[in-house]
């Protein structure tokens, strides 16, 4: 089945450690996204990429950073910048022709 | 400029009872308008769309979303709701800005189905 798989589903980091989440879709979609989502504010975009080898900020970047290498991955790395990491992760996908954007299941991100 | 403001962050209601979700977008955004649902710790799934065409759009699990441009709403409603539909309900907008195509979404509102 098609879909977008995320993992970890939980994964905890100690304070001043890199971590990165991974995001792989099956979809051939071109775009992808990372959205931050935090109790009581929705969801925040973080950063996406309509195609491969480019990606752009989003409202939220600082502390973040991304890769496009393939179409089919989109992995996030919180660094050591980002001052409050603690949070639900979620990524997507979206093709080109139409509006129909796939959410993966998430990572819930815990410092401690 | 917030896109997309949802007035209530929680709804409590019996269950069987109708229920309304309230949505407003700015008007200086796209129409391409979405509800999500969201069950604990995990993702969004697609609940309905409106793109174009008639104004009244019908989704899964029986919900239903009227566009309304002179208000610029797009409220969610369900004649009668089930436990099962304890859950966050997320409205969103797509904004097109510096070549950019990305769902805004607004901060949620939580429902509360009762017995």
């Amino acid at each position: 089945d098609g879909g977008i798989t995320q993992s970890p589903k939980y994964l905890f980091r100690k304070e001043g450690q890199n971590v990165t989440l991974s995001c792989e879709q099956n979809l051939n979609h071109d775009a992808m996204y990372w959205y931050r989502q935090d109790p009581g504010q929705g969801l925040r975009l973080i950063y996406y990429s309509q195609i491969v080898n480019d990606f752009q900020k989003g409202d939220i970047a600082e502390g973040y950073s991304v890769s496009r290498e393939k179409k089919e991955s989109f992995p996030l790395t919180v660094t050591s910048a980002q001052k409050n990491p603690t949070a639900f992760y979620l990524c997507a996908s979206a093709g080109s022709t139409n509006y129909g954007y796939t959410f993966g299941s998430g990572t819930r991100l815990t410092v401690v | 400029a917030q896109s997309v403001t949802q007035l209530d962050s929680q709804v409590p209601v019996f269950e069987e009872a109708p229920v309304e979700l309230r949505c407003n977008y700015s008007s200086s955004v796209s129409v391409y308008l979405f509800w999500y649902v969201q069950y604990p710790n995990q993702g969004l799934q697609l609940l309905l769309k409106y793109l174009s065409g008639s104004t009244l759009v019908k989704g899964i699990n029986g919900f239903e979303a009227e566009f309304n441009k002179s208000q610029t709403s797009f409220h969610l409603r369900k004649p009668s709701v089930h436990i099962s539909d304890t859950a966050e309900y997320f409205c969103a907008v797509i904004r097109f800005e510096a070549g950019r195509r990305a769902l805004t979404f607004g901060s949620g509102t939580r429902l509360q189905v009762q017995p």
